[in-house]
């Protein structure tokens, strides 16, 4: 079974720019979660979609957003960026959601210059 | 502050010598997950173990909860190199009258086993 892909894996953009991050889940997995890692924040959870809809949301300002499509697909955007948004972003997916196994994908390195 | 919080920050040892990692956390929570980390890449998944277990095995890790202390062990017996690595903690908390939630990762324990 294919595990959790990322795409792009590393990505270079400049203040005020907008990315958007893209995660396939395992196939079968309806919950599809996002983190942040910076060295000075560690993990943190950004939010978490399940079958299209957004179930539960971190504290992150409203730049930060997502979706989820009909084939458990996810992306994420993040609008004018801001040199505190470089991070490695990684996704997890699962079956039903935090009750389970989470899988990780290798995460997208974002550099925001 | 993190949910789970790991001692220590960082733990040096020889091949061949166990690690114990610990984690504490201040909320109720359905269940503490164990991951790793090589060099900034992806989480691995190691353990999960739910607040009714007390401890769980797999291979050469072990991992206890203490739900009174709100606190949980691993344990990597027989260390190899291979096992360098960040470890971390991950409490699942489940909002109220839903069966959904986030996992709270802690700031992990970084592992170096020498050859």
């Amino acid at each position: 079974k294919a595990g959790v892909t990322q795409t792009p894996r590393y990505l270079i953009k400049t203040r005020g720019q907008q990315v958007t991050l893209s995660c396939s889940p395992i196939s079968g997995h309806r919950s599809v979660s996002w983190y942040q890692q910076t060295p000075g924040q560690g993990l943190q959870f950004l939010f978490e979609y399940f079958s299209e809809t957004q179930r539960n949301k971190g504290n992150f300002p409203g730049r930060f957003s997502g979706r989820q499509f009909s084939n458990s697909r996810s992306e994420m955007n993040v609008s004018t960026l801001e040199l505190g948004d470089s991070a490695l972003y990684l996704c997890a997916s699962s079956r039903n959601g935090i009750q389970e196994t989470q899988y990780f994908g290798p995460g997208t390195r974002l550099l925001v210059l | 502050s993190q949910q789970g919080e790991e001692d220590p920050q960082a733990l040096s040892i020889q091949e061949g010598e166990n690690a114990t990692m610990n984690c504490s956390y201040k909320t109720s929570i359905n269940n503490l997950q164990w991951y790793r980390q090589n060099s900034g890449r992806g989480l691995v998944h190691l353990i999960l173990i739910r607040s009714n277990e007390r401890e769980k095995h797999s291979g050469r890790l072990r991992v206890t909860l203490d739900t009174s202390k709100k606190s949980s062990s691993l344990l990597i017996t027989a260390s190899r190199a291979a096992d360098t690595a960040s470890y971390f903690c991950a409490t699942a908390s489940v909002a109220g009258g839903t069966s959904y939630g986030k996992l709270t990762f802690g700031q992990g324990t970084i592992l170096t086993v020498h050859p």
